[in-house]
């Protein structure tokens, strides 16, 4: 099975505060990141945060890390049609360079 | 150019034939990822280039699948005999050196093998 792990799917409204969830395997990870990839698109990298913060915050996009639980979420805050797109969570472990990606949670953003 | 550039955007080929694909760093950058991404999944590595060597290569799935980046640039990934599976997207990155925490993402190459 895949080391990261997230939800398939989310629908919100517009306006509303999207909550994107990841967990992933390797406590020994240094960052974690945010991908965002609209359709046909390359993968846009929105926000990482360094393994030894709890929280990250730019602009609209909040990211929460639990180490213990090995939980890393994604906000979106006042969320847009314009945010509709498949949002992947990534890591970086310890021994290596190479990202190990999440199998992507599909947002979709209701008028 | 300002981005990673990956060529061509699309290749369509027939079971068992040869391919390669493209990818143009942005300019300086010393590392050099290539990932593939199936259909509904996220983007599983491949190799990785640190310069002109391919400092990990244990991604590629099997002996049919090779990469270069003779002068340190641009990377060509080449496939042979090419299967039914190999069909994906495959994207390449590339960050400011192997230390730089930040990928930069291509738009990638669609592969089709008929």
């Amino acid at each position: 099975g895949e080391d990261v792990e997230q939800s398939l799917f989310l629908s919100v409204r517009e306006g509303d505060s999207s909550v994107i969830n990841c967990t992933y395997t390797d406590s020994s990870s240094t960052y974690l990141y945010w991908y965002k990839q609209e359709p046909g698109a390359g993968l846009q990298l929105l926000t990482y945060i360094f393994s030894n913060m709890d929280m990250k915050q730019d602009q609209r996009l909040t990211v929460l890390l639990n180490k213990k639980d090995k939980h890393l979420s994604l906000r979106i805050a006042d969320t847009q049609t314009g945010d509709s797109a498949i949002y992947f969570c990534a890591e970086i472990p310890n021994a290596g360079n190479m990202l190990t990606f999440g199998g992507g949670t599909r947002l979709m953003v209701k008028p | 150019g300002a981005g990673v550039s990956q060529t061509p955007s699309n290749k369509v080929t027939e079971k068992g034939k040869y391919v390669e694909l493209r990818c143009d760093p942005i300019s300086g950058h010393t590392a050099l990822y290539w990932y593939r991404q199936s259909l509904g999944q996220g983007p599983e590595f491949l190799i990785y280039f640190q310069g002109t060597g391919a400092a990990d290569d244990s991604g590629l799935p099997n002996d049919r699948f090779f990469a270069v980046r003779p002068e340190g640039s641009v990377s060509t990934l080449k496939i042979q005999r090419t299967e039914r599976g190999d069909s994906a997207v495959y994207l390449c990155a590339s960050s400011e050196t192997s230390a730089d925490n930040e990928q930069f993402f291509g738009p990638g190459t669609r592969l089709t093998v008929l």
